[in-house]
């Protein structure tokens, strides 16, 4: 059974400019989950798709967005890049139907913002 | 909302030593805690979780350890290896179809 992949790996973009980051989650899985992750702040959740709906939102500004497709393929996009946006955004993606919904993470896109 | 403090941030050992890292949150509703190891440049995977109608969980060399009255749950490595050397995220969730909260993270060395 094929991971879950993210692509772009890497990206270099420019204050001002948008980015697009794509994740396929396993095949089956119904749950797409997204964190940013920088040195020393851990895994911040960003939000969680489910069945094309979005299930949960975390504490970000409303430059970031996303959203997920029938085939449970989900992107997300950030409007007017800040320097701070630099970071490595993880997807993952469940069952989201278990009880324990063991998260399972791509490799990242690793976003540079200049 | 749920909030996870992990302690310490970086931690070294010698190889053979043992680890605990530990984890406090702050909703008493949080029942289910998962703990995630990432390797250098890999991403994170799920090496031992626990239920809180369970106090202990073992898993050969890894274990990990509730207290529900305190609000804290532990990450126990026994006989540690120069592959346990990882960045080790705990993180607690409030209940089936709620997000994960993540700790900030324990950097773990093991020193030949």
């Amino acid at each position: 059974k094929a991971g879950v992949t993210q692509t772009p790996r890497y990206l270099i973009k420019t204050r001002g400019q948008q980015v697009t980051l794509s994740c396929s989650p396993i095949s089956g899985h119904r749950s797409v989950s997204w964190y940013q992750q920088t040195p020393g702040q851990g895994l911040q959740f960003l939000f969680e798709y489910f069945s094309e709906t979005q299930r949960n939102k975390g504490n970000f500004p409303g430059r970031f967005s996303g959203r997920q497709f029938s085939n449970s393929r989900s992107e997300m996009n950030v409007s007017t890049l800040e320097l701070g946006d630099s970071a490595l955004y993880l997807c993952a993606s469940s069952s989201g139907q278990d009880h324990t919904g063991e998260l399972f993470f791509g490799e990242g896109s690793r976003l540079t913002v200049l | 909302g749920e909030n996870v403090e992990q302690h310490p941030s970086t931690l070294s050992v010698q190889e053979g030593d043992s680890a605990v890292i530990k984890c406090t949150y702050s909703d008493s509703a949080s029942n289910y805690f998962p703990w995630y190891k990432q390797e250098l440049g890999k991403r994170p995977q799920l090496i031992i979780d626990i239920r809180s109608n369970v106090g202990e969980k073992k898993d050969q060399r890894i274990a990990v350890t509730l207290n529900k009255t305190a609000k804290h749950f532990s990450l126990h490595i026994t006989e540690t290896q120069p592959e346990d050397s990882a960045v080790y995220f705990c993180a607690a969730r409030y209940n089936y179809g709620q997000n994960f909260v993540f700790g900030p993270g324990t950097r773990l060395s093991v020193l030949p």
